[in-house]
């Protein structure tokens, strides 16, 4: 299956920082691109739908300046979390839709945010 | 209501049984379904995937449509210590590149 890489893992963090989560197709290309939250043992939650060249789409009650979403190439998406604070303490994970093919999204690892 | 019902468990079955894992759905406008793995601390791993009603196979995993009834499963067969981890339920409206997801099933599979 398609690989979504992402990274950091885990990355801890001082309130008010901002932290920048990558998401990388690494044998594909991904017109779009989404980022969902988790919180313990609850089912993912998505933030936002990211389309390359183009503004992202965010759910409702996500708020678009607080997590700022880049998708600069096919291959690349980035997700960053302004002025963290210990409520954006979670668990990120993008997926990635193969272009052309719109049935399926392959997920990445995840990466842990903890702010302290 | 939600759109997707998944009874969160757990679920804890001995090594070797036979696992069925079920969603059901409210809106009759879905046109794609999927199954995800999540281990701990991972990211969903994609099963399955089908887009009609009627079964799929695939090793020792089915999933199974049934439109009329807008009632999905997995089912596991031989299922294995290793086979331990929380199956989500993905619904997808076709065209609108949303998927909406069950709760997830926590399964754990005892020696």
């Amino acid at each position: 299956g398609a690989v979504v890489s992402q990274h950091p893992s885990r990355v801890i963090c001082k309130s008010g920082t901002s932290v920048k989560i990558e998401c990388r197709s690494l044998d594909f290309q991904a017109t779009t691109m989404f980022w969902y939250r988790q919180f313990p043992k609850q089912s993912l939650m998505l933030m936002a739908t990211s389309n390359e060249g183009s503004k992202a789409t965010y759910e409702q009650g996500v708020e678009k300046d607080k997590f700022l979403i880049n998708h600069a190439s096919l291959t690349l998406s980035t997700l960053t979390v302004t002025s963290a604070h210990p409520e954006d303490s979670s668990f990120y994970i993008c997926s990635a839709r193969e272009s052309g093919i719109v049935e399926t999204q392959y997920f990445g690892p995840g990466t842990r945010l903890l702010v302290l | 209501q939600k759109e997707v019902e998944q009874d969160p468990g757990p679920l804890s079955v001995p090594e070797g049984a036979i696992v069925s894992l079920n969603c059901t759905y409210s809106n009759s406008a879905f046109q794609y379904f999927m199954w995800y793995r999540q281990y701990s601390r991972k990211g969903p791993e994609l099963l399955m995937y089908t887009y009609s009603s009627g079964n799929k196979e695939d090793g020792r995993f089915t999933a199974q449509v049934d439109k009329s009834s807008k009632y999905i499963s997995l089912f596991i067969r031989d299922s294995q210590p290793s086979d331990s981890a929380t199956y989500l339920c993905a619904l997808e409206l076709g065209g609108y590149n949303k998927l909406i997801f069950g709760a997830g099933t926590r399964l754990a599979v005892h020696p």
